[in-house]
């Protein structure tokens, strides 16, 4: 079993759409948790990080987790093109645990 | 303020071959840690370097090993290379502390396997 699991997608909105990208894990040790994206051809860019169970919000983007169903959430509002890349979700165990990544499309 | 940078961008090598892949941390973090990112995959963690040892590894062989510098920067040796060690390895810089899972991701270098 891995430790994360990302559904890889492909997932295509329409701008303006608020997305929803999700990871499962199994391990409940993890204590951070953080989303980063990816555009092609380029290093991953930390998003948001966060601690503990609970909503945490930047600007467009919210952080959500949830430590009792090991779920953890990332929520995009106004979805804008620009926001076209590929979404990794990451913990931080005793090594850092990154998902497959979802890759997200928005259209004009 | 300089971000994390990695050399060379590319590079082609052949079966068998060994390779050298740098990375010069951001500015004021001490820790290094490196990557493997394999097509539609996320990044695999190979290895992390503190006060120029390894602290942490994880599943990759002893063909995979490491150094870092006084100045933090670092660097990733593979020997005996393998068509399936074709990859985007990256380079990712951290602060000791506090700050060590805000982790800075390079560019990246893409290595191709022949």
């Amino acid at each position: 079993q891995k430790e994360v699991e990302q559904d890889p997608g492909p997932l295509s909105v329409p701008e303006g759409a608020i997305v929803s990208l999700n990871c499962t894990y199994s391990n409940s040790a993890f204590q951070y948790f953080m989303w980063y994206r990816q555009y092609s051809r380029k290093g991953p860019e930390l998003l948001m990080y966060t601690y503990s169970s609970g909503n945490k919000e930047d600007g467009r983007f919210t952080a959500q987790v949830d430590k009792s169903s090991k779920y953890i959430s990332l929520f995009i509002r106004d979805s804008q093109p620009s926001d076209s890349a590929t979404y990794l979700c990451a913990l931080l165990g005793n090594q850092f645990y990154f998902g497959t990544g979802t890759s997200l499309t928005v259209i004009p | 303020d300089a971000g994390v940078t990695q050399s060379p961008t590319h590079l082609i090598k052949t079966r068998g071959q060994q390779v050298t892949l740098r990375c010069s941390p951001k500015s004021g973090h001490d820790t290094v840690s490196w990557y493997q990112q394999a097509l539609g995959q996320g990044p695999q963690f190979i290895f992390q370097y503190y006060e120029e040892e390894e602290r942490q590894r994880g599943n990759f062989p002893d063909r995979f090993s490491g150094h870092q510098f006084p100045n933090y920067s670092s660097e990733l040796n593979v020997n005996a290379l393998l068509l399936g060690d074709s990859a985007l390895y990256l380079c990712a810089s951290s602060l000791e502390g506090t700050g060590s899972y805000e982790q800075y991701f390079g560019p990246g270098t893409r290595l191709t396997v022949t």
